[in-house]
């Protein structure tokens, strides 16, 4: 049961456009979620979060926006930079408690590519 | 130096082979975790520790074992490894509780091939 889903495995934009990234979750203890990103050869690196009381974090070029009622979080990037080529994860928490409690359920990964 | 230290970086066994993954941090945080990447999976949970006295099963604990033999020391053992659990294992970090964020911090991986 994958309580964390990112259908998209992969996304390709150009340099300067805007950069949407989707997840979508089942476990409504949920209250947490984060984005990480991947690059080749190193570990995933916290980006940005967003708690359930919000619907929108803003840090930078990298928004996140949450949608309670529809158990979606989405990540734009404004603008999109080579650099910004990686793997990113979303993840969830429950802070309250439940079986999550303290711990990160993953989404599967999507594949940002920009171009130049 | 990195505050999440994982060794070995690579390891190639066979099949029946008693592996074992170690994890060090200077963090100073009391939570450790273990995950696993594979393609089209994501990061899979495998196990966790909140602290030195504490471990619990992730979602996919078989064929696995940990050890926390300090709250900077969790390594991760395969008994008998097989060519199903080749992958990328992360170990990670945490400050979780105490009104923090959870965020975790990641080791750099160990990418583990079973023939």
């Amino acid at each position: 049961d994958q309580q964390v889903k990112q259908n998209s495995p992969s996304l390709s934009v150009q340099e300067g456009r805007i950069s949407i990234l989707n997840c979508d979750y089942t476990n409504s203890m949920f209250d947490y979620f984060l984005w990480y990103k991947k690059y080749p050869a190193e570990g995933p690196t916290f980006l940005i979060s967003i708690s359930s009381i919000k619907d929108k974090n803003e840090d930078g070029r990298f928004t996140v926006f949450l949608n309670k009622s529809a158990k979606h979080l989405s990540l734009h990037i404004v603008p999109s930079q080579p650099g910004d080529s990686a793997v990113y994860f979303c993840a969830a928490s429950a802070r309250a408690g439940g079986t999550s409690y303290g711990k990160l359920t993953f989404g599967q990964g999507t594949i940002l590519t920009v171009h130049p | 130096d990195a505050d999440v230290t994982q060794t070995p970086r690579n390891r190639i066994t066979k099949t029946g082979k008693r592996i074992m993954l170690e994890c060090s941090q200077t963090k100073g945080h009391d939570r450790m975790y273990w995950y696993r990447q594979d393609p089209g999976l994501g990061l899979r949970l495998i196990y966790y520790s909140f602290d030195v006295k504490d471990i619990n099963k992730g979602e996919i604990s078989d064929g696995y074992s940990v050890s926390r033999q300090a709250q900077a020391k969790f390594s991760l053992s395969l008994e008998s490894a097989i060519p199903n659990q080749t992958a990328l294992y992360f170990c990670a970090t945490s400050d979780f509780g105490q009104g923090r964020t959870g965020e975790l911090f990641f080791g750099e991986g160990s990418r583990l091939t079973v023939l």
